[in-house]
């Protein structure tokens, strides 16, 4: 099973709300991701979990809050988002580590998210 | 931190053809470079990879190439398919975990 499963496909959402996206993986992977692609640009890295911690935050505003229940799940808590956060949310996990590792980073096919 | 530049942004070629995609990348500490395709509506998926020991990886139709010493990585396809159409990113890891994007090739094979 080399699958990164990601919940929902789509969301839309109003400024005030409160959402969840879902992440699910069971390859084994100790570390997690989450990107954040806007139209025709790449990816670009938010958070990173390492054995179920947080060890990268790319100065995300604290409107997303993440969350990694156990080794295979992986959330993403949103509240009070703005228009502009509107984008592709990818997730992704591989290997502890990538550039001393086996390195291939796997990823869902994302939650697409419009906030109103 | 570290930056990588990617060229050309779009790139359109017979079926049959080669293409070839540059990078460059700014953190000489920078040790794995993959190649990361993506398809409408899909996350990325890598399609080859190569470590700052290696200059040359081939697996069938995809060659990369790397250039330690001027900072460079390219992709090379060979008799280019129309299934080959898709955005295609270039990437560089600093520190275990970190993958630096480039800007993205937006390639379109004709028929």
């Amino acid at each position: 099973d080399t699958e990164v499963t990601q919940t929902p496909k789509h969301l839309v959402m109003g400024m005030t709300n409160k959402k969840s996206l879902k992440c699910e993986q069971h390859m084994g992977h100790r570390a997690m991701y989450w990107y954040k692609q806007k139209a025709k640009k790449p990816p670009e890295l938010m958070f990173v979990y390492s054995y179920e911690k947080l060890s990268i935050n790319e100065s995300v505003p604290s409107r997303f809050s993440p969350e990694c229940p156990n080794s295979s799940l992986l959330n993403l808590h949103l509240h009070a988002l703005q228009p502009e956060d509107s984008a592709l949310y990818l997730c992704a996990s591989s290997q502890q580590r990538l550039a001393g590792g086996t390195g291939e980073l796997f990823f869902g096919e994302g939650s697409r998210l419009t906030v109103l | 931190g570290e930056n990588v530049e990617q060229h050309p942004s779009t790139l359109s070629v017979q079926e049959g053809d080669s293409a070839v995609i540059k990078c460059t990348y700014s953190d000489s500490a920078s040790n794995y470079f993959p190649w990361y395709k993506q398809e409408l509506g899909k996350g990325p998926q890598l399609i080859i990879d190569i470590r700052s020991n290696v200059g040359e990886k081939k697996d069938q139709r995809i060659a990369v190439t790397l250039n330690k010493t001027a900072k460079h990585f390219s992709l090379h396809i060979t008799e280019t398919q129309p299934e080959d159409s898709a955005v295609y990113f270039c990437a560089a890891a600093t520190g275990f975990q970190k993958l630096v994007f480039g800007t993205g090739t937006r390639l379109l094979v004709s028929p």
